[in-house]
């Protein structure tokens, strides 16, 4: 069975460093979105892309975090400079069209980041 | 605003009987609700969704849950739990105008004992 795939799984990174995820989606996947889970609670959406076009980032803390898709298959979402607060789950997850709110999500196992 | 409520941050039973994790919704419109697991340290698995049709929808391992309109609740049930049951788990509406984004409920943690 096809499944998202992340990487790393676990990062630990000091404040003020810069720290990058890569997520590759289920292929066939038109939308791609990345998810911020602190822990107890659920996650919640930092950028949803349409192949290769972003089509929500209204969460993304854009002086710090990034994230692309060049050519509308994996993505990357990177946080430059990471702060305390950062440390969280980061879930990259993929749906086959994304626009219909009947659409399931497909997410992969997430990477665990601690900034210390 | 469409929302989800989880009225249970924590649920404990015994192995072999009965589980029910509560959720309740606030949608104007028709909503998508979805159940999903999480086990510690890993991602998300869906266990069911609604999409209009079927009022009680059955899912994977067992788990069903049942729309009520007039309640405006999704709870999720299993008749029989076992200990690999035990995780968190999350009730999630989808946003019908904003091209299927997710809302998720905080989480029911579910602890089996034997």
């Amino acid at each position: 069975e096809a499944e998202v795939a992340q990487s790393p799984r676990y990062k630990i990174t000091e404040k003020s460093q810069a720290v990058a995820f890569w997520c590759d989606p289920i292929s066939g996947h038109a939308t791609l979105y990345w998810y911020r889970q602190i822990l107890g609670q659920g996650p919640e959406l930092l950028v949803q892309f349409q192949d290769e076009s972003v089509v929500d980032d209204s969460q993304l803390p854009k002086d710090r975090f990034s994230a692309e898709r060049l050519k509308g298959v994996d993505s990357t979402l990177k946080i430059q400079p990471a702060e305390l607060g950062d440390s969280a789950m980061y879930l990259c997850a993929s749906s086959l069209a994304g626009d219909r709110s009947t659409d399931t999500q497909y997410f992969g196992p997430g990477t665990r980041l601690t900034v210390l | 605003a469409q929302s989800v409520t989880q009225l249970d941050s924590h649920v404990s039973v015994s192995e072999g009987t009965p589980v029910l994790l509560r959720c309740n919704y606030s949608s104007s419109y028709s909503p998508s609700l979805f159940w999903y697991v999480q086990h510690p340290n890993k991602g998300l698995q869906l266990l069911l969704k609604y999409t209009s049709a079927a009022t009680l929808v059955k899912g994977i391992n067992g788990f069903e849950a049942e729309f009520k309109k007039s309640e405006t609740s999704f709870h999720l049930t299993k008749p029989s739990a076992h200990m690999s049951d035990a995780a968190e788990y999350f009730c999630v509406v989808s946003l019908y105008n904003q091209g299927g984004k997710l809302i998720f409920g905080q989480g029911t943690e579910l602890s089996v004992k034997p």
